[in-house]
C-alpha cells in the first residue's frame, strides 16, 4: 500500500501560469481533501470531496478548482497562478468524515 | 465558524523534560479532536478523542479531552530529540459547514540535547 501520493513534489511557476496537482490514494477512501499550509497559519482546507464525482468548497477555495473523476484520484488546479498561492499543498483522504485523515507527502509550490 | 487555538506556539525544552501542549476549541456540533505530529513532511496521526475524560496513551505520549471546558492537552514525558516537531490539533464537527479538519496553528516543539 502506497497510501496517499502526490505529484509533483516541487514546482516553480510564473504568475499567470496554470498547473494541476495530482493526488492518488489506494485505500478505497470516499473522502479526499486538499489543504494548504503557510508559515504560522496551520493547515487550511481548500476543497474536498465526499465521493467520486463530488466536490465542495472549503475555507480558502478562491483561485483553485478540483475534480474527482475517479474515486482514487483528486486533482487540484490553479488556472492563473498568483504569488499568494506560494505554499505547501497537502492532500489527505479518510474512510469516513470523522475519522483520521491520511496525508500525502506534500507539494511545495512557488509562484514568482 | 469553527476555531482551534493552540498554545504555546513554540516551546524549547531540554531532553528528559515533560511538556504539556494545549488545544482549545470552539466548534458547532463537536464530533472529534485529533492530534498530529509534523516533522519535515506530512502530518502523522497521533490520537483521536471523542469522549471526555478518557485518556489515550501511546508510549510516552498521552492526551485527554475535556468537552465541558472545550480543550485538550497532549503530554510528552521524558522527551527525546526525536520529539522535536510541530504538533497540530484539529477538530471535526458533526454537520453543517465544510467537511475536513479545522486545524490550529500548531505548537513548534524543540527538544535540546
Amino acid at each position: 500500500n502506497a497510501g496517499v501520493t502526490q505529484t509533483p513534489k516541487f514546482r516553480v511557476l510564473k504568475t499567470g501560469q496554470s498547473m494541476t496537482l495530482l493526488c492518488a490514494q489506494d485505500m478505497n477512501h470516499e473522502y479526499m481533501y486538499w489543504y494548504r499550509q503557510d508559515p504560522g497559519m496551520g493547515l487550511r482546507l481548500i476543497h474536498y470531496s465526499v465521493g467520486e464525482g463530488t466536490t465542495a468548497k472549503g475555507e480558502v477555495p478562491d483561485g483553485y478548482n478540483v475534480s474527482r473523476l475517479k474515486k482514487q484520484n483528486f486533482l487540484l488546479g490553479l488556472e492563473s497562478a498568483a504569488p499568494s498561492q506560494t505554499s505547501v499543498y497537502f492532500c489527505a483522504s479518510s474512510g469516513d468524515r470523522a475519522t483520521r485523515e491520511y496525508f500525502g507527502p506534500g507539494t511545495r509550490l512557488t509562484v514568482t | 465558524e469553527d476555531k482551534v487555538v493552540q498554545s504555546p506556539l513554540s516551546l524549547v525544552v531540554h531532553e528528559g523534560d515533560t511538556v504539556t501542549l494545549n488545544c482549545s476549541y470552539e466548534v458547532t456540533n463537536f464530533r472529534s479532536l485529533l492530534w498530529y505530529k509534523q516533522e519535515k513532511k506530512a502530518p502523522t496521526f497521533l490520537f483521536m478523542l471523542t469522549s471526555s475524560g478518557i485518556e489515550k496513551k501511546s508510549g510516552r505520549l498521552s492526551s485527554i479531552l475535556d468537552k465541558k471546558e472545550l480543550f485538550s492537552i497532549l503530554n510528552i514525558t521524558a522527551t527525546q530529540t526525536g520529539d522535536s516537531a510541530i504538533y497540530l490539533c484539529a477538530v471535526v464537527n458533526s454537520g453543517g459547514g465544510a467537511d475536513g479538519l479545522t486545524f490550529g496553528k500548531g505548537t513548534h516543539l524543540i527538544i535540546q540535547p
